[in-house]
């Protein structure tokens, strides 16, 4: 099982950044997202598709359904600049899946 | 809080095995319903999920590492271990252990130690 995500996006302070995660029917599975900072361990930022840890703010929200999950990280600052990677579990090889990840740059 | 922390060599050289242990505190790792796992990141592959050992003792890898990886627990000291063998350049990376849980995700990660392999 492979996710697909985009190599970048961008955003402007205060503004929104979407961020994609594709795969065959990803909205039967339950998304996470990470955070990752230079230098740091994957922080988590969304889990189980819409679910947000303690911790993270209620800028970050999460959806899931049919061939794509997506991390909106809304009024965008200058510190959410990081990777992004999604992960789902491969129920018929049962081990995790990462997609390639996502740049997220605020200009 | 449960804590993780990796531990073994910076340096391994061409094909020799890479040993890492992660010390767990805060958690029991034979306890619960949990994939006590292992994950590498490097620049070419970014986070690439290498397999796991279950609280229950069941292990997994990726099909890519299978015939080189292998995982094991020591209940008595609360850590998992992590043998690769046949290192090579490729296999460069920082090295992260972490907890999964079906519906939460990643939650607890160790600081991750970062391995070169050179002669």
């Amino acid at each position: 099982y492979t996710v697909t995500q985009s190599p970048s996006v961008s955003a402007a302070p205060g503004g929104t950044a979407r961020i994609t995660c594709e795969g065959n029917n990803i909205g039967s599975k339950s998304a996470h997202w990470y955070q990752q900072k230079p230098g740091q361990a994957p922080v988590l930022v969304m889990y189980d598709d819409n679910d947000r840890p303690s911790g993270i703010p209620e800028r970050f929200s999460g959806s899931n359904s049919g061939n794509t999950a997506t991390l909106t990280i809304a009024w965008v600052e200058a510190g959410d600049e990081a990777d992004y990677y999604c992960q789902v579990w491969d129920t018929s090889s049962d081990y995790a899946v990462f997609g390639s990840g996502t740049k997220v740059t605020v200009l | 809080q449960v804590q993780l922390q990796e531990s073994g060599p910076g340096l391994v050289k061409p094909s020799e095995t890479l040993s890492l242990i992660c010390t767990v505190t805060g958690d029991s790792v034979t306890s619960g319903s949990y994939y006590w796992s292992w994950i590498r990141e490097s620049p070419r592959k970014g986070l690439e999920y290498m397999g796991y050992i279950h609280s229950s003792g069941r292990t997994n890898s990726n099909p890519s590492l299978k015939s080189r990886l292998t995982t094991s627990v020591d209940a008595s000291k609360n850590q998992i271990s992590l043998r690769l063998s046949s290192m090579t350049a490729a296999d460069t990376a920082v090295y992260y252990c972490a907890r999964y849980g079906a519906f939460e995700g990643l939650v607890y990660w160790g600081q991750g130690i970062p391995v070169t392999v050179s002669s």
